[in-house]
């Protein structure tokens, strides 16, 4: 079955410090890859997306995601992280038709 | 630009009732949009493809009688829950893809609907 995993329940990280939440996928051929986040109560928001190319994608708020084909992951980076960047963060991967399989999720708390 | 908006944000009913979800695109057309459910402290899982103009596609294990989708116009996707039980009650989230013709669009998400039932 083709699924994404993310190892981390919850991330800690002090304020102004870089975060790194984990993914790493099972899906066959050339996935695109994607991070969501999610506030409290609301709907995924988008930040950003692998499709071909660079291996490092920048997208919004600061945040950029490091995609290695050898150990199929994309990892979700920032190198200074804010109190406001707490929050439930999703990666996703493309299984074909643009059906997304998610991950379980990572919570991020960032301290003051 | 890519607004997606869901209506209700919650609502509370009656076991044995039927609930309608309203997912609209608001500055795009989506010629596809998506029905995925959340439960608690856990991620989402994709219900059904609506597409429109034609007949949503369910997931496996989804009851196609039980969720209804009509998918009716290019800004609109409703999901309505048939004879609702306590077992329905979640979170509803639905997602629109903007019609290009490309296949790397991005799925942009309504805010959800909260979905009690008593």
């Amino acid at each position: 079955a083709q699924s994404v995993a993310q190892p981390e329940d919850q991330v800690n990280v002090a304020e102004g410090n870089p975060l790194t939440v984990k993914c790493t996928y099972s899906v066959s051929g050339n996935p695109y890859l994607f991070w969501y986040v999610q506030y409290p109560n609301r709907g995924l928001q988008f930040l950003l997306k692998y499709i071909t190319g660079d291996n490092l994608v920048k997208g919004s708020y600061g945040f950029e995601a490091e995609f290695n084909k050898s150990q199929t992951s994309f990892h979700l980076k920032k190198p200074s992280a804010l109190v406001s960047d707490s929050a439930l963060y999703f990666c996703a991967a493309d299984t074909g038709f643009q059906k997304l399989v998610f991950g379980t999720g990572t919570r991020l708390l960032v301290s003051p | 630009g890519a607004v997606v908006s869901q209506h209700p944000s919650w609502v509370i009913c009656k076991s044995g009732t039927s609930v309608k979800i309203e997912c609209r695109s608001l500055d795009f057309q989506a010629t596809t949009m998506f029905w995925y459910r959340q439960f608690p402290k856990q991620s989402l899982m994709l219900m059904a493809t609506s597409n429109e103009g034609s007949k949503a596609t369910y997931e496996q294990g989804v009851e196609k009688d039980k969720f209804l989708i009509n998918h009716a116009s290019l800004t609109l996707s409703t999901l309505t829950v048939t004879s609702a039980h306590p077992e329905d009650s979640s979170f509803y989230i639905c997602s629109a893809i903007r019609t290009s013709g490309r296949t790397q669009e991005t799925q942009y998400f309504g805010p959800g609907t909260r979905l009690l039932v008593l």
